[in-house]
């Protein structure tokens, strides 16, 4: 497809069990980064990728949060022990410039923790 | 801590009338600054990017407009239709760090 592409759209999970979201960003583009959009709250910064280089990781609440990006394309946002706290959209954007600009997001996933 | 303010929160108003939607930001020191669309259940859409060094941008009955003195941008919305009914966010990049730092939104509805 054209945009960044996001799975699964929603996730329904119980309290303590772990999650994985997937983002397929467009091809080509070298930076990758996670948003999460709590209810009736702005954006939250979470992580963001630049090619090979080391993450930015400072956006993550918690060590339970953790992401990778495999070959420098499919990025993973893996949730352990998830809390009631961590139900949000999770969203996914991708650039093609070593720092912005013009962000293309994916549409979410939308993860309810019960 | 960068912070984005938008104001109004909601805003509701008759099909056909121009509206003007409001960004602040703190700090004035932005690479870029850029305009999204969210509608419900979905997620951003990019409708205009204003460089630093750039004062305004103009995409159909769009209109974004910069003032890094100030710290303010504005989203002008010309002939408003329903189906522009949606979220506006604004988002700003710093020339230090690599994230977006978002609003909370404006909620608009266009009645028809």
């Amino acid at each position: 497809g054209a945009g960044v592409s996001q799975s699964p759209s929603n996730k329904v999970t119980e309290k303590g069990k772990d999650v994985e979201l997937r983002c397929d960003p467009i091809s080509g583009h070298t930076a990758l980064y996670w948003y999460r959009q709590s209810l009736g709250q702005g954006l939250e910064f979470l992580i963001y990728f630049q090619g090979n280089s080391a993450p930015d990781k400072s956006g993550l609440p918690s060590d339970r949060f953790s992401a990778e990006r495999t070959g420098g394309s499919v990025s993973t946002l893996t949730i352990q022990r998830t809390q009631q706290e961590d139900s949000a959209v999770y969203l996914c954007a991708s650039s093609p410039y070593t720092s912005g600009p013009r962000g293309f997001f994916g549409p979410g996933t939308r993860l309810t923790v019960l | 801590k960068q912070e984005v303010t938008q104001i109004p929160a909601a805003l509701s108003v008759p099909e056909g009338e121009n509206l003007v939607l409001n960004c602040s930001f703190t700090d004035s020191a932005i690479y870029n600054l850029q305009w999204f669309r969210q509608d419900p259940g979905k997620g951003l859409t990019s409708l205009l990017l204003i460089q630093s060094s750039q004062r305004e941008q103009t995409s159909g009955r769009l209109n974004a407009s910069l003032d890094k003195s100030s710290g303010r941008s504005t989203l002008y919305i010309a002939a408003s239709q329903p189906g522009d009914s949606a979220t506006y966010l604004c988002a700003v990049q710093y020339n230090t760090g690599n994230q977006f730092y978002f609003g909370t939104g404006t909620s608009l509805t266009v009645i028809p």
